[in-house]
């Protein structure tokens, strides 16, 4: 059974820098294929899908946000971890993380973490 | 990146109609790489239907996918209460995955 988990600061300044944690169970990040995702949902826009990670390292970010976020992985602690650079109020949003299988038998998001809701205010 | 547009933005319906819902992209996504997700309020997106036609486990057979190119639609039969929800479409062909706006099902 997969399971995923978001946790991290539910409030941060302007211009401080966000650190959310995914961890999960029920898949190992060193299997081929195995990948997880961020998705943010911000009040009255789509769901974008910030940043990727896959089992080789493989990494992608959305591309108007590439120069302020960093995802990594410590498969030892089945965890994912997304930093995001210079918040804005803007950011201010649900973070989901969630797994996926990459490569060419790729899977869209198919388990899905809770969601922590981020605000960014001074 | 592929820009996902769905339509409408709301459906009104009763229990019992059929719901169609409409996601256009603006490039040709393969129908391998296109899924359907429901979401109700504060709950997390539940993947639906996943390369354009296949249920996801648990889905019941009422939900049905088609579609090719750049077009392609999401439908409900028989609108159980449980199905009043907001839809998005997700295309996973090409990066960055892009998700489209929404459309909310309402009663």
């Amino acid at each position: 059974q997969i399971t995923l988990k978001e946790s991290g600061p539910t409030l941060v300044k302007p211009t401080q820098t966000l650190t959310l944690t995914c961890t999960f169970s029920g898949f190992s990040l060193n299997t081929n294929g195995m990948g997880v995702g961020w998705i943010r949902q911000s009040p009255g826009k789509a769901l974008e899908c910030l940043a990727l990670i896959f089992w080789n390292d493989d990494k992608r970010y959305w591309p108007s946000l590439s120069t302020r976020l960093t995802i990594t992985k410590d498969t030892s602690k089945n965890q994912v971890v997304l930093t995001m650079t210079n918040m804005d109020p803007v950011d201010t949003g649900t973070y989901f993380c969630a797994h996926m299988i990459g490569g060419a038998a790729r899977q869209p998001f198919d388990y899905w973490g809770q969601g922590i809701l981020v605000t960014v205010s001074s | 990146e592929i820009v996902l547009t769905q339509s409408p933005d709301t459906l009104s319906l009763s229990p019992g109609d059929r719901a169609t819902l409409s996601c256009r992209a603006s490039q040709s996504v393969s129908s391998s790489f296109l899924a359907w997700y429901q979401q109700k309020p504060g709950q997390a997106p539940r993947l639906v239907i996943y390369a354009t036609s296949s249920r996801a486990t648990g889905i019941p057979d009422r939900f049905s996918g088609s579609g090719s190119g750049t077009d392609f639609t999401l439908s409900i039969n028989r609108l159980e209460p449980e199905d009043f929800a907001v839809y998005y479409c997700l295309q996973y062909d090409r990066s960055p995955r892009t998700f489209g706006q929404g459309t909310k099902v309402e009663i």
